[in-house]
């Protein structure tokens, strides 16, 4: 079954300091993977996607197939990347499968 | 353009009644999914709607549950006999594609 893991529910780090919030999954097709983000009164919106290979906002995150693993990593952590971050897979158009979410608090 | 709209922003109603909860989604977009938020579970998928098929509808937790897309357009979540157990925020989304999900801005149901 298709399955998304975030480890941590919270995750409070110091501005500048790096941030790395985890994701895991279980596929077994050829999944694409997603973090999505939701600020504080605001929507849910796509942060970056894998197969873009981007960095948004100085995040980047790297698709490990050995691992199942799709951890979001930025080196020097903003107070306004304080939000609720979630990891998701989907494989073409099909609905996404999210994890439940790490709420990042980024402390000044 | 304007996004993906979503309403009402809340609803309030009594255990038993019925609700129905609308989604507009961005024009052009052949796909349109129902999502549900609530604490503790995550967001976890509902319904999706691609185009002229028939609903993926795997993920309605009850008969309760269903939901309409009219013209390929605006769709229509409905639940029956509310519990309060169904108490979340309900989220739609849509896309063009396999592209990127745009999501909306929700609507939080509560059932006293």
């Amino acid at each position: 079954a298709q399955r998304v893991t975030q480890p941590e529910k919270l995750l409070s780090v110091f501005k500048g300091a790096p941030v790395e919030l985890k994701c895991n999954y279980s596929y077994s097709g050829s999944p694409e993977l997603f973090w999505y983000v939701q600020y504080s009164r605001q929507r849910l919106q796509l942060l970056l996607r894998h197969i873009s290979r981007e960095s948004i906002k100085g995040f980047t995150a790297d698709l490990n197939k050995g691992e199942t693993s799709f951890h979001l990593k930025k080196p020097f952590a903003q107070e306004e990347d304080s939000a609720m971050y979630y990891c998701a897979l989907s494989e073409g158009n099909t609905p996404l499968v999210f994890g439940k979410g790490t709420r990042l608090s980024v402390i000044a | 353009g304007a996004g993906v709209s979503q309403s009402p922003s809340n609803k309030v109603t009594e255990k038993g009644k019925d609700v129905e909860l609308r989604c507009d989604p961005i024009s052009g977009h052949t796909a349109l999914y129902w999502y549900r938020q609530s604490l503790g579970q995550g967001l976890e998928f509902l319904i999706y709607f691609q185009g002229n098929s028939a609903p993926d509808k795997s993920g309605l937790p009850s008969d309760r549950f269903s939901a309409e897309r009219t013209g390929g357009s605006v769709s229509t979540l409905t639940i029956q006999r509310t519990q309060q157990e169904d108490s979340a925020v309900y989220l739609c989304a849509s896309s063009f594609g396999g592209n990127e999900q745009f999501f909306g801005p929700g609507t939080r149901l509560t059932v006293l």
